[in-house]
């Protein structure tokens, strides 16, 4: 079983519209949290990093909640660019090393 | 800067040949990472090395040899290769931070068929 959750979709909506992805992680012991982004046939790329606090890059905000043991993303006012795959990624601690999982990732197409 | 660069992009194999994928980075980098990506199964780890001359499991380790001879290289290895070794493989490399907020780069990929 994955440990790192997420729903497939795709989610498919409207230019302009606000689209919420949600992200659970079973280990409570994950110590550090990242959403990437990967286009069709590309390597994935970090969007952004989550931290406890939350954090907001123009259209994007993403959001950490340890308690329930999710990481969300939520952008606002779609681009039809914003069509990708979104991962969710939670580093643990083996050892004393940060190793990473990903999620199955979350398929977003954004259409006019 | 060339960031992480893999090779081959392409390979088509035959079921009990062997290959070698190479991957290298010019950032420095202490981690790197050897993935896997199936369609629907998302990335999933192979083996990962966290210094030069170290390597470790991952999720996914049976089939593949790694090697970590310098810092900048990290080598994967397919010694008898089997149809559902099929897959783009990612490389990736990251600073080792505290508190773990390492952003990952990843090469661009090699698509592997195992005929």
């Amino acid at each position: 079983r994955k440990e790192v959750e997420q729903d497939p979709g795709p989610f498919n909506v409207p230019e302009g519209a606000t689209v919420a992805f949600n992200c659970t992680y079973s280990n409570s012991a994950s110590q550090s949290f990242f959403w990437y982004r990967q286009d069709c046939r590309k390597e994935p790329k970090l969007l952004m990093s989550v931290y406890s606090s939350g954090n907001e890059d123009g259209r994007f905000t993403a959001q950490l909640n340890r308690a329930s043991q999710y990481i969300s993303l939520l952008i606002r006012d779609s681009k039809l660019s914003d069509s990708a795959t979104y991962l969710c990624v939670v580093n643990e601690t083996p050892g004393g090393s940060y190793i990473p999982t990903f999620g199955r990732g979350t398929s977003l197409i954004v259409h006019p | 800067n060339a960031g992480v660069t893999q090779t081959p992009k392409f390979r088509v194999l035959k079921t009990g040949q062997s290959m070698t994928l190479l991957c290298a980075q010019d950032m420095n980098h202490e981690y790197m990472y050897w993935y896997r990506q199936d369609p629907g199964m998302g990335l999933r780890l192979i083996h990962y090395s966290v210094g030069e001359g170290t390597t470790a499991k991952g999720e996914v380790p049976d089939g593949y040899n790694v090697s970590r001879l310098k810092k900048q290289n990290f080598l994967l290895g397919l010694e008898s290769a089997a149809p559902s070794q099929t897959s783009v493989y990612f490389c990736a490399s990251s600073y080792s931070r505290q508190g773990g907020y390492n952003e990952q780069f990843f090469g661009p990929g090699t698509r592997l068929t195992v005929l």
